[in-house]
């Protein structure tokens, strides 16, 4: 059975820094693309970032190129996103997601509050 | 990167069909045949419902149906059903990114 299982969310200061963690197990997670999808309360899903199966490509929405890192560990079959310089507006659910028949398996997701 | 663009809202009685929305550009649901849909109830996490713009996943039922014509893709849900009150987002690739719709409501009055 496909699971992916988000952590590493919390309440950060603007300015701060967080990493969040996928781990994913029941498939052989090198050979997915995977991706960060994120939830504003009250809004609309907007994608983040993507990376392919041996983390050699990465892309990003506008609003987090130069502030998020998308990485992936194989060996660990996890999949993180490291977030610097956050600001209030990256406050959201933050769920991960694999890429096969579209945006297939989700996980539950991991809220990540930046507030003073 | 902006976001596609689906109606806030649409609404029918159970057993009839409503059709949800959602317009692009060429760069992303015109150029692409990798449009996927997106059911969502409150609190939980996003259900795949389409993919590829008109490929059901397994457990999908088939009154569940997408198309795609130009910019514009549609999901089409028959004989509407108490449960599928719910959002709906659309999504596409556009190259080397993804984008989603602005998400629609759909009322089962």
């Amino acid at each position: 059975e496909v699971q992916l299982v988000e952590s590493g969310g919390g309440l950060v200061q603007p300015g701060g820094s967080l990493r969040l963690s996928c781990a994913a197990s029941g498939f052989t997670f090198n050979n997915y693309w995977m991706h960060w999808v994120r939830q504003a309360p009250g809004e609309g899903l907007v994608w983040v970032s993507r990376i392919n199966g041996d983390g050699s490509s990465t892309s990003y929405t506008d609003s987090v190129q130069g502030r998020f890192t998308i990485s992936r560990d194989n060996a660990k079959n996890t999949l993180y996103l490291q977030m610097h310089s956050l600001r209030v507006e990256d406050t959201a659910m933050y769920y991960c997601a694999r890429d096969q028949d579209g945006l297939g398996y989700w996980g539950q997701g991991t809220l990540v509050t930046v507030s003073s | 990167q902006s976001a596609l663009t689906q109606p806030r809202s649409v609404s029918g009685s159970p057993g009839q069909s409503v059709t949800i929305s959602c317009t692009g550009t060429s760069s992303d649901v015109g150029g692409y045949n990798y449009v996927s849909w997106y059911q969502q109830y409150p609190g939980k996490a996003p259900k795949p419902m389409i993919f590829d713009v008109t490929q059901r996943p397994s457990g999908v039922p088939d009154r569940f149906s997408g198309s795609k014509s130009g910019n514009t893709a549609s999901l089409t849900i028959s004989g509407l059903q108490a449960e599928d009150e719910a959002d709906y987002y659309c999504c596409s690739y556009a190259g080397t990114h993804a984008v989603f719709g602005t998400g629609t409501k759909v009322t089962v009055l």
